[in-house]
């Protein structure tokens, strides 16, 4: 019955690989998000999907390409992994409020571990 | 300058103890201010949600924010060995994105 839950929880590869990670929540929430935590454990939105529209997009390297085919599901697709991806990243999800955007609490997953080796 | 500011820690306190955990802002449009504790290989978890000034109570733990000081505290009581985690604060003004502090970690020893 998790909330928010992603796959995979680890993912170590080689640079230059391209990687996907998925998320999908059960909340029955209509805006989700992803996020990257270095190691400083400073977390930063990357991305904001409201109804699957694109709503937040945090001057993110567009090697990075999220997908939303339903308002349950935001996946993440990294291409040309880099070693300075390496983080952990974290999707969460939020009630919004009809106008593509959200002042309701959000609630996170347990993360994927990217290591690039 | 950091939006958000928070100390790293760690913070080490023995069981019982009230902590006290801060977070200052320089954003004035912040109106929404949450709390969320991360276990280790864990995610955040959402535990105080408040809106505007004044304080929130639930169970052993008080969230306050004093917008005038751009401040904003959580207590925690009878602390507990299981209260050992990183606490996270966040602030949002309006639908603008989710703001987060660099997290204080604290233990709590028996």
């Amino acid at each position: 019955d998790t909330a928010v839950s992603q796959t995979p929880k680890y993912l170590v590869t080689q640079m230059g690989n391209d990687k996907s990670i998925k998320c999908e929540q059960n909340l029955g929430h209509d805006t989700m998000y992803w996020y990257k935590q270095d190691s400083k454990k400073f977390l930063k939105i990357m991305f904001s999907y409201n109804n699957k529209e694109l709503i937040i997009n945090e001057t993110v390297p567009n090697r990075f390409s999220p997908k939303s085919p339903d308002k349950a599901h935001l996946n993440l697709h990294i291409n040309s992994l880099e070693l300075g991806d390496s983080a952990v990243y974290f999707c969460a999800s939020s009630q919004g409020q009809g106008t593509g955007e959200s002042n309701q609490p959000q609630h996170f997953g347990d993360g994927t571990r990217l290591s690039i080796l | 300058q950091k939006e958000v500011e928070q100390d790293p820690g760690p913070l080490s306190v023995p069981e019982g103890a009230i902590v006290s955990l801060n977070c200052t802002y320089s954003n004035s449009a912040f109106q929404y201010f949450m709390w969320y504790r991360q276990y280790s290989r864990k995610g955040p978890e959402l535990l105080m949600y408040t809106y505007s000034s004044g304080n929130k109570e639930d169970g052993r733990f008080t969230a306050q924010v004093d917008k005038s000081s751009k401040y904003i505290s959580l207590f925690i009581r009878d602390s507990q060995p299981s209260d050992s985690a990183t606490y996270l604060c966040a602030m949002k003004a309006g639908f603008q994105k989710l703001v987060f502090g660099t997290g204080t970690r604290l233990l709590v020893s028996p």
